[in-house]
């Protein structure tokens, strides 16, 4: 079942703009990941923040992390036409003996 | 450092034929987990392996089942083949698996699996 649960489910966006996506879950964490997808190929892994953090940057990425609100966001900001892909949250529970959860993802467009 | 290589990419079969799908990790990764996205389940875990030995297995029925050779290559089959089964099947490779989901997965291409 889906713990990671992303929203908008679509979102589209003029080049430059900010592009911000969130991601709730349910049960405790102990870290949570972004992933990205360009159109059905293989995930690859953006960020990864830890449930003792709350706020991590990546390049034009920024992620924050509420753990009371069990909720997470990703920012792109300016974006671009190469970031169009579909963005989805992943959630490691304790242990580290229990696989990922993703989330259904949201598909973002950037338009040139 | 190669990526995680799935072959083959795609796949057409028929109802009720069988499957194999293979995966080999990035080199010195020795744990294996297989996904399995549709547009409406989203993405679903399968199975891991680590060591040759099934660590975890997803919610999926016994037609689903896999296995890891010594050099942590992996492969999958599915038996009896729905129409649902209609997919595509992502592998992911682990450097650390003592410490398993808690660190990054690196994923393949995946598998586009067309059941017909």
């Amino acid at each position: 079942s889906q713990q990671g649960e992303e929203d908008p489910q679509a979102l589209s966006i003029q080049e430059g703009e900010n592009a911000t996506m969130n991601c709730s879950y349910k049960t405790s964490i102990n870290n949570l990941q972004w992933y990205r997808q360009n159109s059905g190929r293989g995930l690859v892994h953006l960020i990864l923040i830890r449930s003792n953090e709350r706020e991590k940057h990546s390049g034009r990425l920024r992620v924050t992390l509420d753990t009371s609100k069990k909720s997470s966001s990703l920012l792109i900001t300016a974006s671009r036409a190469a970031d169009t892909a579909s963005y989805f949250c992943a959630t490691a529970p304790p242990g580290g003996n229990t696989p990922l959860v993703f989330g259904k993802g949201t598909r973002l467009s950037v338009i040139a | 450092k190669a990526g995680v290589t799935q072959t083959p990419r795609y796949l057409i079969k028929t109802r009720g034929q069988q499957v194999t799908l293979s995966c080999s990790p990035i080199s010195g990764h020795r744990s294996v987990s297989w996904y399995q996205q549709t547009p409406g389940q989203g993405l679903q875990f399968l199975f891991e392996y680590f060591s040759e030995t099934q660590r975890n297995k997803g919610n999926f029925p016994g037609r689903f089942s896999g296995r890891q050779f010594s050099n942590s290559r992996s492969e999958m089959n599915v038996s009896t083949l729905e129409l649902g089964d209609s997919a595509l099947y992502l592998c992911a490779s682990i450097p650390a698996p003592a410490r398993s989901y808690t660190d990054t997965q690196y994923f393949g291409p995946g598998t586009r699996l067309t059941v017909l």
